[in-house]
C-alpha cells in the first residue's frame, strides 16, 4: 500500500514536445505529491508539488494533473528543451507518517534538440 | 541560503569494511532525513530524525547501520560491515519539520563496494 508505480522508464522526445509522465498510488492516506528532478551527480530537487484537493498545478512549463478517484497523477512538460533532460521522480507523502517521501522509480527524460 | 551539506563526495570500500558518511542540513531545519538511492531507482528511506530523535528507522538494516544525530543538527551515517549490495547513492535531505512536506537534498554520497 506505500507503492508508487511510476512510468515509462525512459521518454525520448523531441525539443519543443510535450513530455509527459504517470504516477499511480494505493494508499489514499497519502496528501502530498511532488515531483523531483535529478540530473547526474546531483540530489533530487522539488520541482512542484500538489495536494489531493486540487485537480491541476501550473509552474511555468510544468504541470501537475491530479486525479483523485483513480488515484493517479502525472507530470506534463510544455515546450520541453535540452536543458530538461533528467530523472524525475514522482513522490508521495503523508504527515501521519512524517512527511517522509515514499518514491517512484524514477523516469529518465531526453530531449533532443 | 546555504543547502544540504554531505561528505564525503565519493567513497570506495571493500566488502567487510566500515565506512561513514556526514551531513549537515539547512540551518534551522528540525528534520533530517537518510535515504539510499540504487542506481536505477527511486531514493528509499532509510531513516528519519527529529532534532536529536529518531521518528523511523524501520527500513534501516540495524544489523549492520547505524545512525546518529547528537546535537539535533548535524548527522552520521555508519555502515559496519559493508556488503557489496550497499553500493548506492546515500542522501541526506532536512524539511522544517515533520508536519512540513518540503523536503531538500544534499548532493548525496556515492558508496562503492567491492
Amino acid at each position: 500500500q506505500q507503492q508508487v508505480k511510476q512510468s515509462p522508464q525512459s521518454l525520448i522526445v523531441q525539443k519543443g514536445g510535450i513530455s509527459i509522465i504517470n504516477c499511480a498510488y494505493e494508499n489514499t492516506a497519502f496528501d502530498y505529491f511532488p515531483w523531483y528532478q535529478q540530473f547526474p551527480g546531483k540530489g533530487p530537487a522539488l520541482l512542484i508539488a500538489i495536494r489531493p484537493d486540487v485537480s491541476e498545478k501550473k509552474e511555468g512549463r510544468f504541470t501537475i494533473s491530479f486525479n483523485k478517484s483513480a488515484k493517479q497523477f502525472s507530470l506534463h512538460i510544455m515546450d520541453s528543451q535540452p536543458g530538461d533532460s533528467a530523472t524525475y521522480f514522482c513522490a508521495a507523502s503523508m504527515k501521519s507518517s512524517g512527511s517522509r517521501l515514499t518514491f517512484g522509480e524514477g523516469t529518465q527524460l531526453t530531449v533532443n534538440p | 541560503e546555504a543547502g544540504v551539506a554531505q561528505s564525503p563526495r565519493y567513497k570506495i570500500i571493500e566488502k567487510r569494511q566500515s565506512v561513514a558518511f556526514w551531513c549537515n542540513p539547512i540551518s534551522g531545519h528540525a528534520t533530517l532525513y537518510w535515504y539510499q538511492q540504487i542506481l536505477g531507482q527511486g531514493p528509499k528511506l532509510l531513516i528519519q530524525f527529529q532534532n536529536n530523535g529518531v521518528v523511523d528507522d524501520s527500513q534501516l538494516p540495524k544489523d549492520r547501520f547505524s545512525a546518529e544525530r547528537l546535537k539535533g543538527v548535524d548527522s552520521t551515517l555508519k555502515i559496519q560491515p559493508a556488503k557489496l549490495e550497499d553500493s548506492a547513492v546515500y542522501l541526506c535531505a532536512s524539511s522544517l519539520s515533520t508536519g512540513f512536506y518540503e523536503q531538500y537534498f544534499g548532493p548525496g554520497t556515492r558508496l562503492t563496494v567491492t
